[in-house]
Formats: C-alpha cells, sequence, structure tokens
C-alpha cells in the first residue's frame, strides 16, 4: 500500500537549466496538489489538478512554472530556467476526492547553484 | 500577509507530561482545521483535524481543541513521548463554500522536543 511518491529526493540545477518533478498520487487518489517550502517557511500552495486538469493554480508564480497530470503517469511540475530563489522543497500530495484529507509525499529538495 | 500564525518556533517537553501547540488564524473564511507532523527530510503526515461546528476533536494522545470567537487553535498531547519530537504544522482550509479547489492554508510550524 505505497503513500504518495515523488522524485527525485533531491535535485541540484545550475542557474539557467530546467528542473522537472513528479509525483506518483495514492492508489486510487485521483487529485493531486503541489507546495513550496522554502526555509524557515511553512509549506505554500502552488497547484491543484486534477487528471488532465488543473483546477487552480492561483498560488503558482505565472513565469517559468507548469505543472501536468497525465491521463497516464506521474504528475509534473516543472520549472524553467531556475534561478537560485527556487530553492526549496516541493511537496506533492494527494486526496481521493475534494475536501478528503491530503497525504503528503516525502518532497524533492531542491538546489540551483 | 499571515494567515495562519504558530507564534512559538520551538517548545521543549519533559516525557509524560502535557505538550500544547498554539496556532491563531485571521481568516474568518476558514472552517476546516488540521494538524500535520513532520520529521526531517519526509513529507507532513496528517495527525488530527476539527470542523469549525465543533470545538474539541479527540484522537488518542491527541487533543485539538477551537476557539472560533478567538480564532485560535491548540493542539494537546498527553502524555507526551520522545517519539513526538518533530515539527508540528497547523493548517487551515475554506471547505465548505462550495468552491475552491481546498488548498491548504499552513503555518510556519512548532518544533517539538520531548526530552526523556
Amino acid at each position: 500500500n505505497a503513500g504518495v511518491m515523488q522524485n527525485p529526493r533531491h535535485l541540484v540545477r545550475r542557474r539557467g537549466q530546467e528542473a522537472r518533478l513528479r509525483c506518483s498520487p495514492m492508489k486510487g487518489h485521483s487529485h493531486v496538489y503541489w507546495y513550496r517550502q522554502l526555509p524557515e517557511e511553512g509549506l505554500k500552495f502552488m497547484v491543484y489538478l486534477q487528471k488532465e486538469n488543473i483546477i487552480d493554480e492561483s498560488g503558482m508564480p505565472k513565469e517559468r512554472f507548469s505543472a501536468e497530470f497525465p491521463k497516464e503517469g506521474p504528475s509534473i511540475l516543472r520549472i524553467q530556467q531556475v534561478v537560485r530563489g527556487d530553492s526549496a522543497a516541493y511537496f506533492c500530495a494527494s486526496s481521493m476526492g475534494l475536501k478528503e484529507t491530503q497525504y503528503f509525499g516525502p518532497g524533492t529538495r531542491l538546489l540551483v547553484l | 500577509d499571515q494567515q495562519v500564525k504558530q507564534n512559538s518556533p520551538s517548545l521543549s517537553v519533559q516525557e509524560g507530561r502535557i505538550s500544547i501547540l498554539n496556532c491563531d488564524y485571521t481568516n474568518s473564511m476558514f472552517d476546516y482545521f488540521l494538524w500535520y507532523k513532520k520529521y526531517p527530510a519526509e513529507g507532513p503526515t496528517f495527525l488530527i483535524s476539527i470542523s469549525s461546528i465543533k470545538d474539541k476533536n479527540e484522537d488518542g494522545r491527541f487533543t485539538v481543541f477551537l476557539n472560533k470567537s478567538a480564532k485560535h487553535l491548540s493542539l494537546h498531547i498527553v502524555p507526551s513521548q520522545p517519539g513526538d519530537s518533530a515539527v508540528y504544522f497547523c493548517a487551515a482550509v475554506i471547505a465548505y463554500s462550495g468552491a475552491g479547489s481546498y488548498q491548504l492554508t499552513f503555518g510556519k510550524g512548532t518544533k517539538l522536543s520531548v526530552i526523556p
């Protein structure tokens, strides 16, 4: 009974490169949330997706960030042309439905050099 | 503007005693509250939640109290155990508005250390 899986767990990128973060929700879960945690901060909502649809991206920076949750395969958070300020822990959560408990993955720690 | 505040960055408690973690919120639209526990290098783990129509919810050693008029909630852990040492996040959500994405708004967390 696997939980939410995220990979990679750690990712190092140089400024200007692309970062691609993957999230596989728990079995039976079709709702995915992405959150970002900066050092010494709480988690901040970025985007909410259901299969093949972005429902709410109000927390996503307007440029360089995108997310998808295809019919098959994991959800992907993509950051283009990374900058040092993108260094953070990125957590994915999944739930069985709207207003259901969100279960979090272990996170991807992105370091931009 | 932080809508969920945990004003104590850290708390130390003796094993066997009560741990009380506090959380304040400013947005009166929040109607559902959750506590998550987080160990280093792991994701947050759901602990306990409470709806705004209740003032108390209990699950084993964990009890959450909600004071709507004060916009304040607290998590009580009795008795505290060394394995409870972690960062505890308070989170709030607008659950019953009929719209929205159920996004969680988190506080910055309180690091609890339970001393054996």
